[in-house]
């Protein structure tokens, strides 16, 4: 079956422009969860949504945030872009969540935001 | 989440079997062994998971030690593909939703 679905895989934005990336997770899957990968943090948990509602949250600016659909589906918004969000943005779904390591999560490709 | 310890790289010969360790010598009872690997400008890509016994699929071997403190990803017959960064993570079984915590992993080094 499809992994998990992320678009755009590359786009380039300007300083103080907004964006919205897309991810379509694995069917079935319910939770979605977000990460941002910069080499100078590595990998850093953003949000987590199952059944469209936020369940957790990482320590990211209000600038982040995110929303899911009544088909699991999701998306993250940046507002206000500064250099510093240059990174690969990736989205991980799984079946019912993070908290329940009977469950694996699965990660998309990821998409890379390059900030001007 | 426990913490983990892993090497910052590794070398390996292609056709020889890696064996990638970690140290996760705070484990509690409830968490669970995960690995992933993450090849250049890719997502992470899961490989295995286990608790306490030894687990095996398709793409490795997972050996934990009977105190769990550390364990062993053994894969078999490393190819040039499998060079990669390759994560070690301890995750509880149940309750909360908090993300998975990346260290810096392994560096693992195929050389043909």
């Amino acid at each position: 079956k499809a992994g998990v679905t992320q678009t755009p895989r590359y786009l380039i934005k300007t300083r103080g422009q907004q964006v919205t990336l897309s991810c379509s997770p694995i069917s079935g899957h319910r939770s979605v969860s977000w990460y941002q990968q910069t080499p100078g943090q590595g990998l850093q948990f953003l949000f987590e949504y199952f059944s469209e509602t936020q369940r957790n949250k990482g320590n990211f600016p209000g600038r982040f945030s995110g929303r899911q659909f009544s088909n699991s589906r999701s998306e993250m918004n940046v507002s206000t872009l500064e250099l510093g969000d240059s990174a690969l943005y990736l989205c991980a779904s799984s079946l019912t969540g993070q908290g329940f390591s009977g469950n694996t999560i699965y990660f998309g490709e990821g998409s890379w935001l390059t900030v001007v | 989440d426990a913490k983990t310890t892993q090497p910052t790289s590794m070398d390996c010969a292609e056709g020889r079997a890696a064996n990638l360790p970690c140290n996760h010598s705070t484990i509690s009872g409830n968490e669970y062994v995960y690995w992933y690997r993450q090849i250049h400008s890719q997502g992470p890509q899961y490989i295995i998971h286990g608790l306490k016994n030894n687990e095996t699929n398709e793409m490795a071997s997972l050996i934990i030690t009977e105190d769990r403190k550390s364990s062993t990803l053994i894969l078999p017959h490393a190819t040039l593909r499998d060079t990669a960064v390759y994560y070690c993570i301890v995750r509880d079984s149940g309750g909360g939703a908090d993300g998975l915590t990346f260290g810096k992993g392994t560096h693992l080094i195929i050389q043909p």
